[in-house]
């Protein structure tokens, strides 16, 4: 049963200092989502690349955060430096696309629990 | 994406049917509807998609007014571990650009199960 993984699972960590999630899109996914949630705001999008290459930050602070794919095995979302604001579950979720945009069901990972103190 | 409107919260009782709403009038030609939920603790789970015609998987039944105006998604024996929140949303299936997939999500409907 293929599943999208994410690490750490849950993070405690100062203010002012670099926080880094990383995350497994399933094998054979060529779209990555990076998703933010908290009670005030639910859930957000911050970011997505297709084939790797970033398709839409727009809703990421991008004087603070950074998302980045390596290879396609691997995704980071990179806060730095980390601020109480960001506490949060981020979510990284995979599916499939296609050339003509068409796509189906995403698959989100367990998600990372960030605390900034 | 069109937006949609959910009721916040509904309840279930155990072994019955959970008929979800959504309302989405301002819906496209072009736009699905796809319903997620989302357990406590855990990521949101894809559950079913239309697009006009009513469909049914191992999960759900969704249910598509014939304006498209409006949908319900069916769970037809609710059990305790439906208890979720429950997103209906709307958006084109063929989008290009920076739109490959993109899901934007409401609040939702938290739906209880009680025994």
């Amino acid at each position: 049963d293929a599943r999208v993984t994410q690490t750490p699972r849950h993070k405690v960590t100062e203010m002012g200092q670099e926080v880094t999630m990383r995350c497994q899109p399933i094998l054979g996914h060529n779209t990555v989502f990076w998703y933010r949630q908290t009670m005030m705001q639910g859930l957000e999008l911050l970011a997505y690349f297709r084939n790797r290459a970033p398709l839409d930050d727009s809703g990421m602070p991008k004087d603070r955060f950074s998302a980045e794919m390596p290879d396609a095995t691997l995704a980071t979302l990179k806060i730095q430096p980390s601020e109480p604001r960001d506490s949060a579950v981020y979510f990284c979720a995979s599916g499939r696309t296609g050339t003509s945009g068409s796509s189906y069901e995403q698959y989100f990972g367990p998600g990372t629990r960030l605390t900034v103190t | 994406d069109a937006k949609t409107t959910q009721p916040p919260s509904m309840d279930c009782a155990e072994g019955r049917a959970a008929n979800l709403p959504c309302n989405h009038s301002t819906i496209s030609g072009n736009e699905y509807v796809y319903w997620y939920r989302q357990i406590h603790s855990q990521g949101p789970q894809y559950i079913i998609h239309g697009l006009k015609n009513n469909e049914t998987n191992e999960m759900a039944s969704l249910i598509i007014t014939e304006d498209r105006k409006s949908s319900t998604l069916i769970l037809p024996h609710a059990t305790l571990r439906d208890t979720a929140v429950y997103y209906c949303i709307v958006r084109v299936m063929n989008a290009g650009g920076t739109s490959y997939g993109k899901l934007t999500f409401g609040q939702g409907t938290i739906l209880t199960v009680h025994p």
